[in-house]
């Protein structure tokens, strides 16, 4: 079956320090691959996404790369700041996302000032 | 616009009791998945309904788990005879269907059963 497998935290950064975190799925086919983050106490929001093969999802600094030959989604940012503190999921889904959520097991992140 | 709503958001169950957990998807939104998030874990889909339909119950528990969305009102997860091991965080999300098909998370149950 689909699986997502994701780099362990927790990972902890200084300020405008540069950020990957690593995802690699398995899955037939093409599936749509997703980041989302959650912060303390509150459920998980979309932070980007990507459909197809060689499309770069990018939200608020952060960017993730389609790359079906390596079957891979890293989490990007350039400059990490106190309030990017959270923790992040790499998620799959079939059908452009109208099916269930296959997920990572998250990377808890935390900035330091 | 408000988002999806869960209540409540904590729950404390007795092992044996039953839990009701609600979600009122966003306004329009017609698709209701339900997760959980076991500590320290990623989230686990349980079920995927539309109104009055359960689409993919795949990841739903064999016994004392069931879901429902009716035409109206919000959606149920019920738990029957809970034990220690449903202590968790449950999630729904919502999405519009119709070629829009992100999914909206709301701020999820904590139930612990004691």
């Amino acid at each position: 079956g689909d699986s997502v497998t994701q780099m362990e935290g927790p990972v902890t950064l200084s300020e405008e320090a540069f950020l990957t975190i690593n995802c690699t799925y398995t899955a037939t086919g093409y599936p749509s691959l997703f980041w989302y983050v959650q912060y303390p106490g509150e459920g998980l929001q979309l932070l980007l996404k990507a459909t197809k093969a060689d499309d770069k999802g990018s939200n608020k600094g952060f960017e993730a790369t389609y790359r079906k030959e390596t079957t891979s989604f890293h989490l990007e940012k350039g400059s990490v700041q106190v309030s990017d503190s959270a923790v992040y999921f790499c998620a799959l889904s079939r059908n452009f996302g109208n099916e269930k959520l296959t997920f990572g097991t998250g990377t808890r992140l935390t900035i330091i000032p | 616009n408000a988002g999806v709503m869960q209540n409540p958001r904590h729950l404390v169950r007795r092992r044996g009791q039953e839990a009701r957990l609600r979600c009122s998807p966003m306004k329009g939104h017609s698709h209701v998945y339900w997760y959980r998030q076991l500590p320290e874990e990623g989230l686990k889909f349980m079920v995927y309904l539309q109104k009055e339909n359960i689409i993919d119950e795949s990841g739903m528990p064999k016994e004392r788990f069931s879901a429902e969305f009716p035409k109206e009102g919000p959606s149920i997860l019920r738990i029957q005879q809970v034990v220690r091991g449903d202590s968790a965080a449950y999630f729904c999300a919502s999405s519009p269907g119709q070629s829009d098909y992100e999914q909206y998370f709301g701020p999820g149950t904590r139930l612990t059963v004691t």
